[in-house]
C-alpha cells in the first residue's frame, strides 16, 4: 500500500467501550499527526509525534491516548467518550514536524452513542 | 504568531466559471503556504503549495495560486469550474524558520451548479 491509511474508516462505540484507531505511514516520513475534524468547525491539531516522541498535546482530554512505537504506526486509543466526540479523526504525515507538506489518510468516521 | 484567514465559508459558482477562492494569512517572516482540498468523507490532499521562487504556483486538476506579500494573500483560482471540483477547500500556513507544524483556515466550501 502506498501513502497514509487508516483503519478502521468507520466506527460507532459506546460511552463504555474500549476502541483504537489504526494509522500507518508508508512514505518514510518521520513525524505523524492526529487531527479532529467535527462539523462546522476548524480542524483540530490533537497531537504531534515526532521521531516517535510525542512534541505537542493540544490540551486534549485524557479520554484519548495516542501511541507511537515507530515512525510508521500510530495509535489513537479511545475510552469512556463522549457523545461530543463524535466526528472525523485524520491521521496526517510528514518528513519533519517542520513546516512540512503533511500527506493525509482518508480518516476515521467515529460515532459515540 | 501566524494565522490565516478564509474569506467567505461558502462560495458557489456555475460549471465553467472562474473559481476564487480567498485566503490572507499573518507573519512576521515569509512562510510556507498550502492549499489543500477535501472530499466528502475523505481525507485532505494537497493542491499546491508556495515555499520560495516563483509567486504563482501550479497545482493538480488545473487549479493555480498567486502569493501576494504586500496584500498577504494566497487567493486559490481555476479558469473553469468543474462539477467535480465541489470539495471543501482549506489554505495553511507554516513558518519554516521556527519550523512549526501547519496551521490551516477553517475552510471553504465550494459548490458548483450545471
Amino acid at each position: 500500500e502506498t501513502g497514509v491509511t487508516q483503519t478502521p474508516r468507520h466506527l460507532v462505540m459506546g460511552m463504555t467501550n474500549k476502541k483504537s484507531l489504526k494509522c500507518e505511514q508508508h512514505l518514510g516520513h518521520n513525524a505523524m499527526y492526529w487531527y479532529k475534524q467535527s462539523a462546522k468547525k476548524p480542524l483540530e491539531l490533537m497531537f504531534v509525534y515526532n521521531f516517535k516522541e510525542q512534541t505537542e498535546n493540544n490540551s486534549v482530554p485524557s479520554r484519548f491516548s495516542p501511541e507511537c512505537p515507530n515512525s510508521s504506526h500510530l495509535f489513537l486509543h479511545l475510552h469512556t467518550l463522549q457523545p461530543e466526540d463524535s466526528a472525523l479523526y485524520l491521521c496526517a504525515s510528514s518528513p519533519l514536524a517542520r513546516a512540512d507538506t503533511q500527506y493525509f489518510g482518508p480518516g476515521t468516521r467515529l460515532t459515540v452513542l | 504568531a501566524q494565522s490565516v484567514t478564509q474569506l467567505g465559508s461558502h462560495v458557489s459558482v456555475s460549471e465553467g466559471a472562474l473559481v476564487l477562492l480567498r485566503c490572507n494569512y499573518s507573519s512576521s517572516v515569509p512562510p510556507y503556504l498550502f492549499w489543500y482540498v477535501q472530499y466528502p468523507n475523505q481525507g485532505l490532499q494537497l493542491l499546491l503549495k508556495y515555499t520560495t521562487g516563483a509567486t504563482l504556483v501550479k497545482g493538480i486538476n488545473g487549479f493555480e495560486a498567486e502569493f501576494k506579500k504586500s496584500e498577504t494573500s494566497f487567493h486559490l483560482t481555476k479558469p473553469s469550474a468543474h462539477m467535480s471540483d465541489a470539495a471543501e477547500y482549506f489554505c495553511a500556513v507554516s513558518d519554516p524558520q521556527a519550523g512549526t507544524a501547519l496551521i490551516f483556515g477553517k475552510g471553504t466550501t465550494l459548490s458548483v451548479s450545471s
